[in-house]
């Protein structure tokens, strides 16, 4: 059975950071492109970042590229998201969601998902 | 970036009435069109990819159509458990793959 867990969400204050991460289990992690998608409360779904299998290609948002990072450890099934200079409009429930596309390079087609962390950037 | 506009925002209708809802793309993003269910509190379920494709488990009472830029989910005879925002994803033109605002639907 595939599971994602998300850890690592919490209160920080604006330009603070946070580091998440996404423990996979259920599947060959390394196989397949991992995303982070967000949903700030009460609102719609936006693609933070993407990440290949062998994590040698990366993709950002516009809204937070330069400040976020996307990275796995294949050896440890756990994919990160390193968040820094936050932004209260960075207050959101991050999910982490798998690619359905055996060996893509981009996360295209998200068939499963976390339960989601909710990251608070406040005062 | 693709804008991708769903409509209705929200609807309201009675069991076993068939619902539908669009999704509409600002540039053409063939066939690279994903819905998902979200019920509340909960993370997303793939529910159909590539415009038309169920994916595994999913009843089917739930399909999908479309290309270009105009796309359609119907769901054939709403039950209680469909109670959910549905969500439109293009892949056609990354990075991001954006999402549709959602759609909000309800048991009249």
């Amino acid at each position: 059975e595939v599971q994602l867990v998300e850890s690592g969400g919490g209160l920080v204050q604006p330009g603070g950071s946070l580091r998440l991460s996404c423990a996979a289990s259920g599947f060959t992690f390394s196989n397949y492109a991992m995303s982070w998608v967000r949903q700030a409360p009460g609102k719609g779904l936006e693609c933070v970042s993407g990440i290949s299998g062998s994590g040698g290609t990366t993709n950002y948002a516009a809204s937070v590229k330069g400040r976020f990072t996307i990275s796995r450890d294949n050896s440890k099934n756990t994919l990160y998201l390193q968040m820094n200079s936050l932004r209260a409009e960075d207050t959101a429930v991050y999910y982490c969601a798998k690619d359905t596309v055996l060996q893509g390079v981009i996360p295209v087609i998200f068939d499963y998902w976390g339960q989601g962390t909710l990251v608070t950037v406040s005062s | 970036d693709v804008q991708m506009t769903q409509s209705p925002s929200s609807l309201s209708a009675s069991v076993g009435d068939r619902v539908t809802i669009t999704c509409q793309a600002s540039q053409d993003i063939t066939y690279y069109l994903n819905w998902y269910q979200q019920k509340p509190g909960k993370a997303p379920k793939l529910l159909i990819y590539d415009a038309s494709n169920l994916d595994t488990g999913v009843p089917s009472r739930f399909s999908g159509s479309g290309s270009g830029t105009d796309f359609t989910f119907t769901i054939s005879s709403l039950q209680p458990e469909d109670i959910a925002t549905y969500y439109c994803q293009q892949y056609d033109n990354l990075p991001p793959g954006t999402f549709g605002q959602g759609t909000k639907v309800e048991i009249k």
